[in-house]
């Protein structure tokens, strides 16, 4: 079955620390797609990153960082010196295409909280 | 800016009511999916629109319905409402044809229905 964990319910930080946030996914397919979205407290989900499964390059964009690995099916989310800005819902979600049309399994989310 | 605006934003309801949340979607995308998102949880698939056909489903009762118009924008009724359905409504809207495109797609803010 398609699914995604997202063990951490909840991280608190102090500003300026780095964050990790985990992904697990379990998919039958083997052409998929895997995203990052940041849920703010006004409720729209923001898109942050897309990944096919055939590109395992992580990527750095400013201070956030991917790491997608297959072998272990994670693709796991880095916030590198957090601001207090970045404080919302983070959700993983994993492209689904049974049925024959397409649409996203999220994982429950993990709420990141960043102190001053 | 998604583009992606919803109505109303707060809604409250007596169960056994219905309602019917809208949705206009991003100029130019076709394809308009909803999501049911309960009090700490991730999203959760609906069903999805392409070009004013419903074209999938996810595991909801039929008492959850859509349209879809010509303009592409959206709606969703609800029948008989219970307390369970009390939760946030995002819709979001895409470029795409059915397939594993892997599109990424905008979110609104949501509709935060209450049922009492």
């Amino acid at each position: 079955a398609q699914k995604v964990t997202q063990a951490q319910t909840e991280i608190s930080v102090v500003e300026k620390e780095d964050v990790t946030l985990d992904c697990v996914y379990e998919t039958r397919d083997t052409t998929y797609y895997l995203f990052w979205y940041k849920q703010p407290p006004s409720g729209e989900l923001v898109f942050l990153i897309r990944r096919n499964s055939f590109d395992e390059q992580n990527e750095i964009s400013g201070r956030y960082s991917w790491n997608f690995q297959k072998s272990t099916s994670s693709f796991n989310f880095t916030i590198t010196a957090s601001q207090v800005v970045d404080s919302a819902v983070y959700f993983c979600a994993l492209s689904d295409f049974s049925g024959g049309y397409n649409k996203l399994i999220f994982g429950a989310g993990t709420r990141l909280a960043v102190h001053p | 800016e998604t583009g992606v605006t919803q109505s109303p934003t707060h809604l409250i309801k007596t169960r056994g009511q219905q309602v019917t949340l809208r949705c206009s979607s991003q100029s130019g995308h076709n394809t308009v999916s909803w999501y049911q998102q309960a009090l700490g949880q991730g999203p959760q698939f609906i069903f999805q629109y392409y070009r004013e056909e419903e074209n999938g489903r996810g595991n909801f009762p039929p008492r959850f319905s859509g349209l879809q118009f010509p303009n592409y924008s959206s709606e969703l009724n609800v029948n008989a409402l219970e307390l369970d359905d009390s939760a946030l409504y995002l819709c979001a809207s895409s470029l795409s044809a059915p397939g594993r495109d892997g599109k990424k797609l905008f979110f609104g803010s949501g509709t935060q229905l209450s049922v009492l």
